[in-house]
């Protein structure tokens, strides 16, 4: 069955250090992929998506992410993060052939930053 | 440009109730869903639609019922309200060309 997991409920990270969430995926041939942020209170937010191409994607707010086909990962990552980064972030995984607009998501991350 | 406008944005119930959480969206987006959000459950797809007249089953499809008579609206109904299905509601609009979504404000349910 298809799936996406995010290995980490929690993450507590200081201000201006770097950060790194995970996400892995079930499915056989390679999907869309898609990172979301979400505020408290707000709807999701992309940030970043992977279709094709160079692996390494560069998103909004000084996020990226590295697509990795061996290890079935989309780890999302920024070098120094910021007090307004606190948020819930999702991976999405777009499957089906061509475009049929099914995403499923893990089950998200919490970030939490320190002063 | 509104893009994705869910109504109500907090609803309570009482077990047994039915009611529809309606979305529309101003984007001209073929694809539309439907998800549910619970704590440290992601957001599970409920139905979707890739495009007017045409529906299928998400996730976790139970208890929900969908249309799309129009390429804008993509009503989402409960029929007999129960307990479990007290979460927040998502709908979403995707655009067909890169499948980037954009997502309502969400709805708070309640049922009791």
């Amino acid at each position: 069955a298809q799936s996406v997991t995010q290995p980490d409920i929690h993450i507590t990270v200081s201000e201006g250090a770097s950060l790194e969430l995970r996400c892995n995926y079930s499915y056989g041939a390679t999907p869309y992929l898609f990172w979301y942020v979400q505020s408290p209170g707000q709807g999701l937010q992309l940030l970043l998506k992977y279709f094709s191409g160079d692996t390494l994607v560069q998103g909004i707010k000084g996020f990226e992410a590295e697509f990795k086909r061996s290890q079935s990962s989309f780890n999302l990552r920024k070098p120094s993060v910021h007090w307004s980064d606190a948020a819930e972030y999702f991976c999405a995984v777009g499957f089906g052939s061509g475009n049929t607009g099914k995403l499923i998501f893990g089950q998200g991350t919490t970030l939490q930053v320190k002063p | 440009n509104a893009g994705v406008t869910q109504t109500p944005k907090f609803q309570v119930l009482k077990t047994g109730q039915s009611m529809t959480l309606q979305c529309a969206q101003d984007m001209n987006h073929e694809y539309m869903s439907w998800y549910r959000q619970d704590p440290g459950m992601g957001l599970r797809l409920i139905h979707y639609s890739v495009g007017a007249g045409i529906t299928d089953q998400g996730e976790v499809p139970n208890g929900y019922n969908v249309s799309r008579s129009t390429t804008e609206d993509f009503p989402l109904r409960l029929l007999s309200a129960a307990p479990s299905q007290t979460s927040v509601y998502f709908c979403a609009s995707i655009d067909g060309l890169n499948t980037e979504a954009f997502f309502g404000q969400g709805t708070r349910l309640t049922v009791v």
